[in-house]
């Protein structure tokens, strides 16, 4: 299986700053498209997709979120960290589906 | 607008099975696979497999290969996920999840292949004695 490695695993940041978060997978999941997502995870709720083919913008997902990378080696950026933005975020390869898809470890984000 | 419902949280005892089922509405139920996505107390996500609910077909994660079992019932289009051979490890949220060519409140059959957009409310499993 592919494994996605996520660093770093936590940061804090003040409001306003840029945070980022890299994801890279044991191997390529480029199939015609960057198949790669990324989720965000607060406490007692479902997980909820941001970003997937690597760049592409969830509907109703602000566009300080944003998605970089090909290959093996991504990047989530929040340009300027908002108070709800705290929270665990997620990689995931959903690469040559149907295969046994997975996420990275997950990256917490802390509001300082 | 595609909505997933889950049953409700179960407790049981170590060594014993749970199944859950995961009802969507909002799309035509053979055009999406469904996942299951295990969540446990401080621990990350966890994908354990997926049904194609057309033919049936499913992939597991090696991790839980051998005690999951997906089912999608296509006369009540309802998918279910059962674990067997439960410990305290086993204690998680479980949630459904699926993704597809979905907007404007319609959703399409594609070539592309869509992440987890969708997502039930998720299931409570304690394992407890």
């Amino acid at each position: 299986d592919i494994v996605m490695t996520q660093s770093p695993d936590s940061l804090a940041l003040s409001l306003g700053e840029r945070a980022t978060i890299n994801c890279k997978s044991s191997q390529s999941v480029f199939s015609n498209k960057n198949l790669l997502a990324w989720y965000q995870v607060k406490p007692g709720q479902p997980p909820k997709l941001l970003i997937y083919w690597a760049s592409t913008r969830e509907s109703g997902v602000p566009d300080r979120f944003s998605g970089s990378g090909s290959g093996t080696d991504f990047t989530l950026t929040i340009s300027s960290l908002q108070a709800e933005d705290a929270a665990v975020y997620y990689c995931q390869q959903f690469y040559d589906s149907p295969s046994p898809w997975t996420f990275g470890q997950g990256t917490k984000v802390e509001i300082k | 607008e595609v909505h997933l419902e889950q049953s409700r949280a179960e407790v049981k005892r170590p060594g014993a099975a749970v199944k859950i089922s995961c009802k969507p509405s909002g799309y035509t139920f053979t055009d999406f696979h469904m996942h299951w996505v295990q969540q446990a107390p401080g621990q990350g996500l966890e994908w354990m497999g997926l049904i194609d609910p057309d033919d049936g077909e499913t992939i597991y994660a090696d991790r839980f290969q051998g005690r999951v079992t997906i089912t999608a019932d296509t006369s009540t289009e309802t998918v279910y996920m059962e674990l067997s051979s439960l410990t305290s490890e086993d204690t998680a949220i479980y949630f459904c999840a699926t993704g597809g060519d979905c907007t404007g409140g319609s959703c399409f059959r594609s070539h592309d292949v869509y992440p987890l957009r969708f997502w039930g409310q998720g299931t409570p499993v304690a394992v407890s004695s």
